[in-house]
């Protein structure tokens, strides 16, 4: 069974940093493209980051762009975002979310981490 | 790039049918047969629904449906049941390294 898990959200000061991780199990990580998509409060979803599966390329939405950075760790099986320069507008729910091998869309995501930036 | 519009609010009446519409630019949406649409209940995950503009995965009821002309793609659910009260997604990809999926702006969706 596909899960993934995500951990490491929580309260954050401006300007401060934090990393989360996205275990996942079920399926190799590296064979797929992986992103981390993000909903504020009361807000719509909003495509972050993606990181390419055979290749390691990655991308980044502009809003995030040299803040946050996207890897994998194929020995844990792991994604992570580590997201510096925080800012109050980067309050929300973060979820991880694997790209079907077969197409453009989302087949699994992890219940979410939640970053809240605040002093 | 903006994101999708989609109206704020659709409702309907148990069994009746409603459709949510998804506008987005040749840029996105009528550029790529990539749209898909997501479920989320409160609190929960997004849930794949469509896929491909018109593909449901394994174990999403029929009454589900997808389609899409020109720039605005389109989720068609018949039969309205109370379990499908909730927030709805498109999705687009847009081919750009920038913003490679856009989302639309959500549509509650009320049974009555």
């Amino acid at each position: 069974e596909v899960q993934l898990l995500e951990s490491g959200g929580g309260l954050v000061q401006p300007g401060g940093s934090l990393r989360l991780s996205c275990a996942a199990s079920g399926f190799t990580l590296n064979t797929y493209a992986m992103s981390w998509v993000r909903q504020a409060p009361g807000k719509g979803l909003e495509w972050v980051s993606g990181i390419g599966g055979i290749s390691d390329d990655t991308y980044y939405a502009d809003s995030v762009k040299g803040r946050f950075t996207i890897s994998r760790d194929n020995s844990k099986n792991t994604l992570y975002v580590q997201m510096n320069s925080l800012r109050v507008e980067d309050t929300a729910v973060y979820y991880c979310a694997r790209r079907s091998v077969a197409g453009r869309y989302f087949d699994y995501w992890g219940q979410g981490a939640l970053v809240t930036v605040s002093s | 790039q903006s994101a999708l519009t989609q109206p704020a609010s659709v409702s309907g009446s148990p069994g009746q049918s409603i459709t949510i519409s998804c506008t987005g630019s040749s840029s996105d949406v009528g550029a790529y047969n990539y749209v898909s649409w997501y479920q989320q209940h409160p609190g929960k995950a997004p849930k794949l629904m469509i896929y491909e503009v018109s593909h449901r995965p394994s174990g999403v009821s029929n009454r589900f449906s997808g389609s899409k002309s020109g720039n605005t793609a389109s989720l068609t659910i018949s039969g309205l049941q109370a379990e499908d009260e909730g927030d709805y997604y498109c999705s687009s990809y847009t081919g750009s390294s920038r913003l490679i999926y856009v989302f639309g702006t959500g549509t509650k969706v009320s049974v009555l």
